[in-house]
């Protein structure tokens, strides 16, 4: 069965600081894509990130980078320098090719950004 | 420019008083889900619309209703509202359904309260 783990629920840093939000995944299928959205106080769910099964090359965006790990099915994510911005909460989900049209997604981490 | 959106942004019923919500996409996308997301949860998907075929995820109550009368707009009934049914209700667009890669247009969702 799919499954995605957000072990971290809330996650408070001073300005500047890094962090990295943690996402573990489960699924049988070896087609599968990973995704990272964010959720603002607006509501509204932003992209920031989608990585195939088959590419674990590691991705850096700004601030932002993702390190695939398939041997222990793990895609975190780090904000480097973090800034007030960067609160929200932070969603990792996964789509396999049995549900293309379900995504897992995990319960989510709360990042506060600590001016 | 908002590309998916959702009205309104807070919608108070009161218990068992039918309510409506509403999205619309100016994408052009085939797909349109509505998700029901409740505090510190992950979103969980209701239903879709592949342009005018309608499917249901099997465990979503006979209490919630959609309807898309165009490409552009579909709407989320919930026939008596239950103070459980108290929740973010977000929309989101995509291209197609079935392929595994698509990523998901959010709207900044609907908070409903019900009394």
């Amino acid at each position: 069965a799919q499954k995605v783990t957000q072990a971290q629920t809330e996650i408070s840093v001073v300005e500047k600081e890094d962090v990295t939000l943690d996402c573990v995944y489960e699924t049988r299928d070896t087609t599968y894509y990973l995704f990272w959205y964010k959720q603002p106080p607006s509501g509204e769910l932003v992209f920031l990130i989608r990585r195939n099964s088959f590419d674990e090359q590691n991705e850096i965006s700004g601030r932002y980078s993702w390190n695939f790990q398939k041997s222990t099915s793990s895609f975190n994510f780090t904000i480097t320098a973090s800034q007030v911005v960067d609160s929200a909460v932070y969603f990792c989900a996964l789509s396999d090719v049995n549900t293309g049209n379900q995504f897992y997604f995990g319960t989510g981490t709360s990042l506060t950004v600590i001016p | 420019d908002a590309m998916v959106i959702q009205n309104p942004r807070y919608q108070v019923t009161q218990f068992g008083k039918p309510v409506t919500l509403s999205c619309s996409q100016t994408l052009n996308h085939n797909v349109m889900y509505w998700y029901q997301q409740k505090s510190s949860q992950a979103p969980k998907l209701l239903f879709h619309y592949y342009d005018k075929d309608f499917n249901n995820e099997a465990d979503t109550p006979d209490n919630f209703q959609s309807r898309r009368p165009n490409t552009s707009f579909c709407f989320l009934d919930i026939r008596s509202p239950g103070l459980g049914d108290a929740a973010m209700y977000l929309c989101a667009t995509s291209r197609v359904v079935g392929a595994t890669n698509e990523k998901l247009f959010f709207g900044s969702g609907t908070q409903l309260s019900v009394l």
